[in-house]
């Protein structure tokens, strides 16, 4: 179970798009549409933010859109605003009842 | 509302066992199709799924971690612990309990984290 692969950090102006891909294998992320993705704050837990893909929880603003090709799984911010800074973690099914994260990737908000 | 709260020693010595306890409160672990798991985040690095285990008692692990993991649950105090056997310096780590849901996967609700230091 090797990590996720994220970009370590992506920026943007407030109002622009980001797009943070995390790639895997057919063993995980191309293998299952169980792809979720989490913002995590300084010092707070993780919150999760996309589930199955490309799936909103109530609450999560539809600024925040997932999507998968293949073996990558990608979140898209749009309309960035300040308070969206914050470090952003995909996470897979790994087959076997087993789960498998990225590495993280900060987001600034410039 | 349901909540998860980890408690445990946050100081443990190298080649000792680290045991963590998750305590969930406003609502039951048993009978809802609910996985209980761990996850860690050493300090500034990034998240590592440790295990889950079901209110049955079915337990799942990373592989990287199954030789020292072992999770349990206590369903008559709605509680799951964890014990890491065997740890170094390399298991400092915030360590977070979170639900995960029977027939999904993904983590909708975490605790806030317990740091756990790793030293003579």
């Amino acid at each position: 179970q090797s990590a996720l692969t994220q970009p370590r950090s992506v920026s943007g102006s407030p109002g622009q798009s980001v797009t943070i891909s995390c790639t895997g294998t057919s063993s995980d992320v191309g293998g299952y549409n169980y792809v979720s993705w989490y913002q995590q704050h300084p010092g707070k837990a993780p919150k999760l933010i996309i589930y199955d893909v490309s799936k909103r929880p109530s609450g999560v603003p539809d600024r925040f859109s997932g999507s998968k090709s293949g073996n990558t799984a990608s979140l898209t911010i749009s309309g960035l605003q300040a308070e969206d800074e914050a470090d952003y973690y995909c996470c897979s099914y790994a087959g076997s009842f087993t789960s498998v994260f990225g590495g993280g990737t900060k987001l600034t908000v410039l | 509302q349901l909540q998860l709260q980890e408690s445990g020693p946050g100081l443990v010595k190298p080649s000792e066992t680290l045991s963590l306890t998750c305590t969930v409160s406003g609502g039951s672990i048993s009978g809802t199709n609910y996985y209980w798991g761990w996850i860690r985040q050493p300090p500034g690095k990034g998240l590592e799924w440790i295990g889950s285990i079901y209110y049955s008692g079915s337990t799942y692990y990373s592989s990287s971690l199954k030789s020292r993991v072992t999770i349990s649950v206590d369903t008559s105090k709605n509680q799951f612990s964890l014990k890491l056997s065997s740890v170094t310096a390399a298991d400092t780590a915030v360590y977070y309990c979170a639900r995960r849901a029977g027939w999904d996967w993904y983590f909708d609700l975490w605790g806030r984290g317990t740091l756990v230091t790793v030293s003579s």
